[in-house]
């Protein structure tokens, strides 16, 4: 299995430029996550899609972040206008859904820098 | 509210050095527990994981016991390699929720040859 995919691995871009992160979950998944990870803040929960639907996206910071999961093979996450205080890495994780230990599996995350 | 509290680092020692990184949390019920681990430049991988009280989780020579009476998921190694420097993250899932990973903050691991 190739793992969770996530491109692009690094993106550098200006403050007010749109940017798209894109991840392909392992085959068979059915849970989704976008996570943040920064120095200040750690591991933050963005939003989890089940089946395709967004369940939970309390985590989005604000309007400028949107996600979408138009099938079971591939979720974007898009931050427009992007901010400098937007750099982080951001991965992506996928799971087989259902109630109990369910393992998440990390995508190799891309970090994002905006100048 | 549920959390997960975790050392802070970073914790460095010398190789073959005896660890401990020690986690507990706050959950309603009782969570499943995980221990994920951060190489350089990598996403989070399970390293081992829990689902019921003195339950042990084991990988890689790491081992972790599910303290109900504590609440501690504490991460142990009984000799440390350089090759084990990463980032360690503990984490607590609820029974009724089949997402909601509570993370800690994470713990840096340095090991020194």
């Amino acid at each position: 299995d190739a793992g969770v995919i996530q491109s692009p691995r690094h993106e550098v871009t200006e403050m007010g430029q749109e940017v798209t992160l894109r991840c392909k979950p392992i085959s068979g998944h059915n849970s989704l996550f976008w996570y943040r990870q920064t120095m200040m803040r750690g591991l933050e929960l963005l939003i989890y899609f089940n089946n395709n639907v967004p369940i939970d996206d309390s985590g989005m910071p604000e309007d400028r972040f949107s996600a979408k999961m138009p099938n079971a093979s591939f979720s974007t996450l898009k931050i427009q206008p992007s901010e400098p205080r937007d750099s982080a890495v951001y991965f992506c994780a996928s799971s087989f859904g259902g109630i109990g230990a369910d393992t998440q599996y990390f995508g190799p995350g891309t970090r994002l820098t905006v100048l | 509210g549920n959390s997960v509290t975790q050392m802070e680092g970073p914790v460095t020692l010398s190789e073959e050095a005896f660890l401990t990184i020690n986690c507990t949390y706050t959950a309603t019920g009782y969570p499943s527990l995980f221990w994920y681990v951060q190489y350089p430049g990598e996403g989070l991988q399970l390293l081992l994981k829990a689902t019921k009280a003195d339950d042990k989780g084991s990988n890689k020579g790491f081992e972790a016991t599910y303290r109900k009476e504590t609440t501690s998921f504490h991460l142990e190694k009984g000799s440390v390699q350089v090759s084990d420097s990463a980032v360690y993250f503990c984490g607590a899932q609820r029974r009724d929720s089949n997402y909601q990973l509570i993370w800690g903050a994470g713990t840096k691991l340095i090991i020194k040859p």
